[in-house]
């Protein structure tokens, strides 16, 4: 089955710095990759998915790039605030089954 | 758009008693729902796929005498943990997927936090 491995665990940076999370998956049907947000006692919202025939999605501070060759994905966030602190989830996709990766930490301090 | 509802948001019951979780897609038909659990900083583990009028295919590892998933409608799924243990006491999400979409795009509830005294 899909394995989907997710650096770091936890990312501590100041406000205003960028930060970027890794994943990688192995399933190369895999077609689909979402990201998502989840703030504690709530649950995971997406925020943003790149499909793979796209290798680069940007939506204001958020980007996604995907190398399918590699097999890996990454977040990046740009002028972190304080409100961007929580966990982020990657997922790698079939038509059917969503895999998680384990979850990055994600602490901005002021 | 694409908004899941969960209800209760968190529930505590007496250990042997059945709580039973509602998941309802708001404003898009769902043909297939998901129901995961979380236990504290881990990642969501999936317990079950249900599609609207047929049986839910659950996970290896996942009692479906215990957990009771029910999809009778296309914005309606319920999962039923039965004769509850402490052990059961998790965070339970689902999820569902616009079936109009080709991708596996899930949407997901707010979460409901089961207590098992």
């Amino acid at each position: 089955g899909e394995n989907v491995e997710q650096h770091p665990s936890t990312l501590s940076v100041q406000e205003g710095d960028s930060a970027v999370i890794k994943c990688t998956y192995s399933d190369s049907a895999s077609n689909y990759f979402p990201w998502y947000k989840q703030e504690l006692g709530k649950g995971p919202q997406l925020i943003i998915d790149i499909r793979s025939n796209v290798g680069e999605k940007k939506d204001q501070r958020i980007a996604v790039t995907l190398n399918k060759t590699a097999k890996h994905f990454s977040l990046h966030i740009t002028e972190t605030q304080p409100e961007d602190s929580a966990v982020y989830f990657c997922a790698a996709s079939s038509p059917y089954a969503l895999n998680f990766g384990k979850g990055t930490s994600l602490l901005v301090t002021p | 758009g694409a908004v899941v509802s969960q209800h209760p948001s968190w529930v505590i019951c007496k250990s042997g008693t059945s709580v039973k979780i509602e998941c309802r897609s708001l404003d898009f038909q769902a043909t297939t729902m998901f129901w995961y659990r979380q236990f504290p900083k881990q990642s969501l583990m999936l317990m079950a796929t249900s599609n609207e009028g047929s049986k839910a295919t659950y996970e290896q590892g996942v009692e479906k005498d215990k957990f009771l998933i029910n999809h009778a409608s296309l914005t309606l799924s319920t999962l039923t943990v039965t004769s509850a243990h402490p052990e059961d006491s998790s965070f339970y999400i689902c999820s569902a997927r616009n079936g109009d979409r080709g991708y596996n795009e899930q949407f997901f509830g707010p979460g409901t936090r089961l207590t098992v005294l």
